[in-house]
Order: structure tokens, then sequence, then C-alpha cells
């Protein structure tokens, strides 16, 4: 059973640029949830996909837009890169049903793309 | 004031040690707490949610004090593998549906 994956595990890029980040969440797993980790901090939420749908979003800028298909898998875009855009970033996934509300669901991360900003 | 602190650390601790690690968070409505494991340079493992009865995981168990908006973690027995960060997380929502809210860390060196 694959967990969840992404790629690129690292890039380099320079201010101004675009990047593209990609995810595809574990078998069964229909919602995932984007984190930006910066060096020495926890990860701070993005946005949740569900359905191909953004519902909800955490306090980043407009910049940042993401895109789930219909097998679920994510893209996370990121426009007019800063240098303090660079960090780790990290999908995770959640099972079907999100709303069911289980106590026991919890988000899988995959290994995250590194992105350093020149 | 952060929705989620935690003592950043280090703990440098002997193996065999007991260390307790302490969070507090605040948002009073918040539904769902665990802590998550994270090894450097990787990704966020869940480690444990934490129920307000308080559970036990081997030599691991964890407390939530709704009243006083506050979580523990307890590690007995300290192994060298033990050695990594452990992140408080908190949920607005019911299991982890929606955003998680990741304190810093606190980091815990276990040594020979």
């Amino acid at each position: 059973d694959a967990g969840v994956t992404q790629s690129p595990t690292h890039l380099i890029k320079t201010r101004g640029q675009q990047v593209t980040l990609r995810c595809s969440p574990k078998s069964g797993h229909d919602t995932v949830s984007w984190y930006q980790q910066a060096l020495g901090q926890g990860p701070q939420f993005i946005f949740q996909y569900y359905e191909e749908e953004e519902r909800q979003r955490g306090n980043f800028p407009d910049r940042f837009s993401g895109h789930q298909f219909p097998n679920y898998s994510s893209e996370l875009n990121v426009n007019a890169l800063l240098l303090g855009d660079s960090a780790l970033y990290l999908c995770a996934s959640l099972p079907k049903n999100p709303l069911s509300g289980s106590l026991t669901d919890t988000q899988y991360f995959g290994p995250g793309t590194r992105l350093t900003v020149l | 004031r952060k929705e989620v602190e935690q003592d950043p650390g280090p703990f440098n601790v002997p193996e065999g040690a007991t260390v307790a690690f302490n969070c507090t968070y605040s948002n009073s409505a918040s539904q769902s707490f665990f802590w998550y494991r994270q090894d450097c340079r990787k990704e966020p493992k869940l480690l444990m949610s934490v129920y307000s009865s308080g559970n036990e995981d081997g030599r691991f168990t964890a407390q939530l004090n709704r009243a006083s908006q506050y979580i523990s973690l307890l590690i007995r027995d300290s192994k060298l593998s033990d050695s990594a960060t452990y992140l408080c997380v908190v949920s607005p929502l019911r299991g982890s549906q929606g955003n998680l809210i990741f304190g810093k860390g606190t980091k815990l060196s276990v040594k020979p």
C-alpha cells in the first residue's frame, strides 16, 4: 500500500519564478492538505482540497494556489517566489468521508518537497 | 499569543531517563489533540492521539487538561531512537479533518 508521495524531492528556484509541487495521496484517501514548514518551525496549514475544490485555507497570500484532480492527486503552485518561501512543503492525505469525524482519523504526511529560493 | 506553544528545548537526557513535554493551546474550542514525531529532515508522523481520559502506548503517556488548555507527553525509559522533535498538534475539528495547528516542536536528544 503506497503511502503519500510527493515530487520533486528538492527544488531550487530564483526569486520571481513560479513553482509547481505534486502530491499523490495514500490509497483510499480523497482529501489532501498542504503545509509549509520553515526551518525551526512547525508546519503551517496552507489549504485543503476535497472533491476537487478548496474547502479550507490558512493565512497564505493568493500567490499560493492549488488544484485537485479527479484521481485525488493535487498540485500546489506558488507564483512570484520570495526568499521567504524557502521551506519544506508537506502534503497530507485523509481518509474518505472526513466529515464522519472519527477521533482516530489522522492525516498521513508525505516526505515533502524541499524548496530553496535564491 | 501563539495558538500552540511548546518549550523548544533541547532536552538532553541519558538513556533510561523519563522526560516530560508540555504544551498549551489558546483556542478553547479545539476538538482534537495529537503528538507527532518528526525526525531530522523527515515528515511528521503521528505518535499518538490525546484524549481527556489520557492514553498510554507502551513507554508513552499523553494527557489532556481541557480546563487548563494543556497537553503533556511523558516518555519513560528513553531510548536512543526516541531522539527527534516532538510536535504538539491541535485541530479545531473532530479527528483531523481540517487544518492541524502545530507547535514549533520540542527537540529531544537521548544520549548513551
